[in-house]
């Protein structure tokens, strides 16, 4: 079956460090990959996505290369701020699972930034 | 557009009772997903509803269980509730389709569900 693997954390970090966040994956298809963030109290909001091998998908600073060679999907951003902590979730939906869109995520990376 | 709504926010319940949660899609999208967040489990898929069928399903026993209405929104029931039940129930709704896959998804606040 599919499954999402990454780090759990806690991971600390201070302000404008470089972030990676690992996230490998393992599917039976043709998987579209996605990050998701929560902050807390709050429900997720998609962060970015790639539907494709070599599709890099990007938002706020935020970045990750759908790498099939690796069935990685790492998620990396240059400078760090405060406002980045939350929870990071790394998810698959598998096209070859007959077109549903549910989603697998991994276990999710709790991100602490300090000032 | 409105974002997905969950009804209620928050429910106490106790064991061997009985719950239903309702979810209200963003306008036009077809596809509603309903997860389970727990901290030991993380987030598990519980079922997808397109077209008021149910078309794909998690493993959860059968005490879980949903259904879409024709204006998309959906209600997701669990009876014979256990301590373990207890978790944030969360909601998604996409456009659905043929496409599949790549569609993203939009969640809603949840509903954090106590079992006492």
């Amino acid at each position: 079956g599919n499954s999402v693997t990454q780090m759990e954390g806690p991971v600390t970090l201070s302000e404008e460090a470089f972030l990676t966040i690992n996230c490998t994956y393992t599917a039976t298809g043709y998987p579209s990959l996605f990050w998701y963030v929560q902050y807390p109290g709050e429900g997720l909001q998609l962060l970015l996505k790639a539907t494709k091998a070599d599709d890099k998908g990007s938002n706020k600073g935020f970045e990750a290369t759908y790498r099939k060679e690796t069935t990685s999907f790492h998620l990396e951003k240059g400078s760090v701020q405060v406002s980045d902590s939350a929870v990071y979730f790394c998810a698959l939906s598998d096209r070859g699972g007959g077109g549903a869109d549910g989603l697998t995520f991994g276990k999710g990376t709790h991100l602490i930034i300090q000032p | 557009k409105a974002g997905v709504t969950q009804t209620p926010r928050y429910l106490i319940k106790t064991r061997g009772q009985q719950v239903t949660l309702s979810c209200s899609p963003i306008s036009g999208h077809r596809s509603v997903s309903w997860y389970q967040q727990t901290p030991g489990q993380g987030l598990q898929f519980l079922f997808e509803y397109f077209s008021e069928t149910q078309r794909n399903k998690g493993n959860f026993p059968g005490r879980f269980s949903g259904r879409q209405f024709s204006n998309s929104r959906s209600e997701m029931n669990v009876s014979t509730l256990e301590l373990g039940d207890s978790a944030l129930y969360l909601c998604a709704s996409s456009p659905g389709g043929g496409s599949g896959g790549g569609n993203e998804q939009f969640f809603g606040p949840g509903t954090r569900l106590t079992v006492l």
